[in-house]
């Protein structure tokens, strides 16, 4: 049984550019919600996904941008890149049905960004 | 606002002893929480959880407390291992899926 896959495991880029994150949930899983975690913090929320709509969103901006297909994979986007968004961004699955009786989350091993 | 926060960033044990980590939060209406462990390299990885109407909950070799009064938690690992040694974070739902992360804990363990 496959955990959550993310991939690249790692990306370089340079400022300005645009990047696509990739995830493929827990199966069983349908609904996946994404992380940014900066070196030495903890993941910050940003956004997630459930029957292919951005059900909730953190205090990100307009740049981070998402996608979740039929089969319940998920992508990341960020246009427009700056050196801050340099970090480990994470998947996270869980099942919707659940939402209220199991709440903890299965998290992908993440993709590190780096922006030069 | 949502805030979640650990005590001491670093903490180091000798293997065998008990580890307690510790955490903090803000908000009075949190109902839930969530211990995970991040090892390097890898993503957070559930390790016990509790919600606000229990005090305590034990699993295998870790316990979480909960007080809400003071609102703090903590994680108790008993005899601690090397393979314990990791960040350990606090998480705290308000909204299902939408999880609020402390800055973790990094925990040493001395052989």
């Amino acid at each position: 049984d496959a955990g959550v896959t993310q991939s690249p495991t790692h990306l370089i880029k340079t400022r300005g550019q645009q990047v696509t994150l990739r995830c493929s949930p827990k199966s069983g899983h349908d609904t996946v919600s994404w992380y940014q975690q900066a070196l030495g913090q903890g993941p910050q929320f940003i956004f997630q996904y459930y029957e292919e709509e951005e059900r909730q969103r953190g205090n990100f901006p307009d740049r981070f941008s998402g996608h979740q297909f039929p089969n319940y994979s998920s992508e990341l986007n960020v246009n427009a890149l700056l050196l801050g968004d340099s970090a480990l961004y994470l998947c996270a699955s869980s099942s919707y049905r659940d939402r209220r009786t199991n709440e903890k989350l299965f998290f992908g091993s993440g993709t590190q960004l780096s922006v030069l | 606002g949502e805030s979640v926060g650990l005590h001491l960033p670093t903490l180091s044990v000798q293997e065998g002893d008990n580890s307690i980590i510790n955490c903090a939060y803000s908000n009075s209406a949190s109902d839930y929480f969530i211990w995970y462990k991040q090892e390097s390299g890898k993503g957070p990885q559930f390790i016990i959880d509790i919600r606000s109407n229990m005090d305590k909950r034990q699993g295998q070799r870790v316990t979480v407390l909960l007080n809400k009064t003071v609102k703090h938690l903590s994680l108790q690992i008993a005899a601690t291992q090397p393979g314990d040694s990791a960040v350990y974070f606090c998480a705290e739902n308000m909204d299902a899926g939408k999880s609020t992360f402390g800055d973790g804990t990094t925990l040493t363990v001395k052989p």
